[in-house]
């Protein structure tokens, strides 16, 4: 069974571009994250979904990140102009429901460098 | 807010030596705790997980138990190999009652390196 696909692995921008990370969860996985990692520290939530309902947005900088999971499978996080700042690993996961004792499957990430 | 705070690393043992990898959490709610394991170029994965008080998580020789009076989770494996070097990560969430329901709060990661 594949896991969670995630593209591009790596981005490298000038900042005021925008830049879009999309993300395909397991089959049959209701709940999708999308996570910030910054290097040396632990995954931050972005935002979680139920189905194709945002359920937690309340650490997403709204005034340049967007985030859409149309039909409630794949979902796109776009940040437009991205800063310098926004350097990172950004993650997508998904579990089977939102249940906090559930495992999130974790995809590989998406390097981003903004330059 | 719900937190989890790891030891300090980095960590670098000989292979075969005790490991033990230190977390301890604060929670409003009634957490779940999970330790997730990162290894060189590749994705997050559960290594193993404990939804309640007294309950001991396990998996490829690594233990953790949920201890609610001391708020801990701590990671021990009694003989490491070099296939362990990875960033190990503890990690929470909490039911309903929390701040953190239906995400995962995670430590800052702690590295492990083994040498033969």
């Amino acid at each position: 069974e594949a896991g969670v696909v995630q593209s591009p692995r790596y981005k490298i921008i000038e900042k005021k571009q925008p830049v879009a990370f999309w993300c395909n969860p397991i089959s049959g996985h209701n709940t999708l994250y999308w996570y910030l990692q910054n290097l040396g520290q632990g995954p931050e939530l972005l935002i979680r979904y139920e189905n194709e309902e945002a359920v937690d947005d309340s650490q997403l900088p709204k005034d340049r990140f967007s985030a859409e999971r149309l039909k409630g499978v794949d979902s796109t996080l776009k940040i437009q102009p991205a800063e310098l700042g926004d350097s990172a690993v950004y993650l997508c996961a998904s579990s089977l429901d939102g249940r906090p004792n559930n495992e999130q499957f974790f995809g590989p990430g998406t390097r981003l460098t903004v330059l | 807010g719900d937190s989890v705070t790891q030891m300090e690393g980095p960590v670098t043992l000989s292979e075969e030596a005790f490991l033990t990898i230190n977390c301890t959490y604060t929670a409003t709610g009634y957490p779940s705790l999970f330790w997730y394991v990162q290894y060189p170029g590749e994705g997050l994965q559960l290594l193993l997980k404990a939804t309640k008080a007294d309950d001991k998580g396990s998996n490829k020789g690594f233990e953790a138990t949920y201890r609610k009076e001391t708020t801990s989770f701590h990671l021990e494996k009694g003989s490491v190999q070099v296939s362990d070097s990875a960033v190990y990560f503890c990690a929470l969430s909490v039911g309903a009652g929390g701040t953190s329901y239906g995400k995962l709060t995670f430590g800052q990661g702690t590295i492990l390196t083994v040498h033969p």
